[in-house]
């Protein structure tokens, strides 16, 4: 059955570093989504992304984030400059089309920031 | 805007147990609503979901009603196993000009006792 990956598993950098968080949705799918989990709280919504363009963003996602779609198969997270406050699970996921289509997450990657 | 309400944790059961788990949510129009469940170290998985009022969704023994006059969707188990401790999401996934986004809810710790 066809999954949504990430890499790395678990990413650890230092305050003020660039990180890059990278996806891989499921082939046929044409619309993805980044969302965080803060140890201990809840998952939040990040942002969505179709068609080359973002969609919709939260509040969360500033201009500390980006996110891309550099080829025809990698969907990545950016975060420029991170705080220790981005520590957190993130998670990516798809779906095959914007509508009612179920949104499949990937097994999510741990960024700890020091 | 949207939001969902799940009862907090962690809830500690023996095991052949009867689990409930309360959500109840608000959203605008016709929201989809799910549970996800995180086992320890890793990703999201859909547990089951139901798309319209009165709609049960059910898998692996869990079963959820999607209730709209009193806007709820509790999980329940008849019997559970020392497997089946993980962090349950109640989430909703509503849809806005075509398109969609996943609110969850804070999570619920299950821890299961032999």
């Amino acid at each position: 059955e066809p999954e949504v990956t990430q890499t790395p598993s678990h990413q650890v950098t230092q305050m003020g570093q660039e990180v890059i968080l990278r996806c891989v949705p499921i082939s046929n799918h044409l619309y993805f989504y980044w969302y965080r989990q803060i140890l201990g709280q809840k998952v939040e919504f990040l942002v969505s992304f179709y068609n080359n363009e973002i969609s919709e963003k939260s509040e969360i996602f500033d201009d500390q984030f980006s996110v891309e779609r550099p080829d025809g198969s990698n969907f990545t997270l950016k975060i420029r400059s991170t705080k220790l406050e981005d520590s957190a699970m993130y998670f990516c996921a798809s779906s095959v089309n914007r509508g009612p289509y179920e949104q499949y997450f990937g097994p999510g990657t741990r960024l700890t920031v020091t | 805007g949207n939001s969902v309400t799940q009862m907090e944790g962690p809830v500690t059961l023996s095991e052949e147990a009867f689990l409930t788990i309360n959500c109840t949510y608000t959203a605008t129009g016709y929201p989809s609503l799910f549970w996800y469940v995180q086992y320890p170290g890793e990703g999201l998985q859909l547990l089951l979901k139901a798309t319209k009022a009165d709609d049960k969704g059910s898998n692996k023994g869990f079963e959820a009603t999607y209730r709209k006059e009193t806007t709820s969707f509790h999980l329940e188990k008849g019997s559970v196993q020392v497997s089946d401790s993980a962090v349950y999401f109640c989430a909703l996934k509503s849809i806005t000009g075509g398109y969609q986004k996943v609110t969850f809810g804070t999570g619920t710790k299950l821890q299961v006792i032999p």
